[in-house]
């Protein structure tokens, strides 16, 4: 069963423009985390924030956490092409030994 | 570092027959993983390892579906009989422990006739 649910399912952007991409969960989570994946590639690992934490940056990314809504989001600023990719956040619930459990995903488009 | 390496890359099969896929994780990684994702949707773990024993399983269909980690190192996962509801991308992971981000190899895309 799928736990996160990521929010819109497609976007299109021009480069330079930000991508907000949400996430909505159901369960108590020790960590959320995203991940993005190119066509035809494995996944590649974002950021980890953890449940205590609100807001975590990483370069041109910036995601907060709100466990009050179980609800995520991942923006990225001043878009790039190279950036079009699926979004993925996952979770893993207290007391399932840190299994993650993925949504199904966003399709970001940038186009040049 | 390098990275998670899966073999094959590709695999077509008639249905019915068997297949298996290899995984070698990134050196010293304790936790390894086999996720299956269908096309359209993200990854769903199959197992889940740390060291050579089993952590989770609970997702694998164990009648045809195994998995092995020898040495705590290099895994494989296997298929027999295969169904054409197999087909999909078998991706494997690596970490350091299970509370860290995890490392994704280029999986298989396995095909079924």
């Amino acid at each position: 069963s799928q736990q996160g649910e990521e929010d819109p399912q497609a976007l299109s952007i021009q480069e330079g423009e930000n991508a907000t991409m949400n996430c909505s969960y159901k369960t108590s989570i020790n960590n959320l985390q995203w991940y993005r994946q190119n066509s035809g590639r494995g996944l590649v690992h974002l950021i980890l924030i953890r449940s205590n934490e609100r807001e975590k940056h990483s370069g041109r990314l910036r995601v907060t956490l709100d466990t009050s809504k179980k609800s995520s989001s991942l923006l990225i600023t001043a878009s790039r092409a190279a950036d079009t990719a699926s979004y993925f956040c996952a979770t893993d619930e207290r007391g399932s030994n840190y299994k993650l459990t993925f949504g199904k995903g966003t399709l970001l488009t940038v186009n040049p | 570092e390098a990275g998670v390496a899966q073999s094959p890359r590709y695999k077509i099969i008639e249905k019915r027959q068997s297949v298996a896929f290899w995984c070698n994780p990134i050196s010293g990684h304790a936790t390894l993983y086999w996720y299956q994702q269908i096309l359209g949707q993200g990854p769903k773990l199959l197992i889940q390892f740390q060291n050579n024993g089993v952590v989770d399983d609970s997702q694998l269909p164990k009648d045809r579906f195994s998995a092995e980690r020898l040495k705590g190192v290099d895994s494989t996962l296997k298929i027999q009989p295969a169904k054409l509801e197999d087909s999909a991308v078998y991706l494997c992971a690596s970490s350091w422990t299970g509370n860290q981000p995890q490392h994704f190899g280029d999986g298989t895309r396995l095909s079924i006739l």
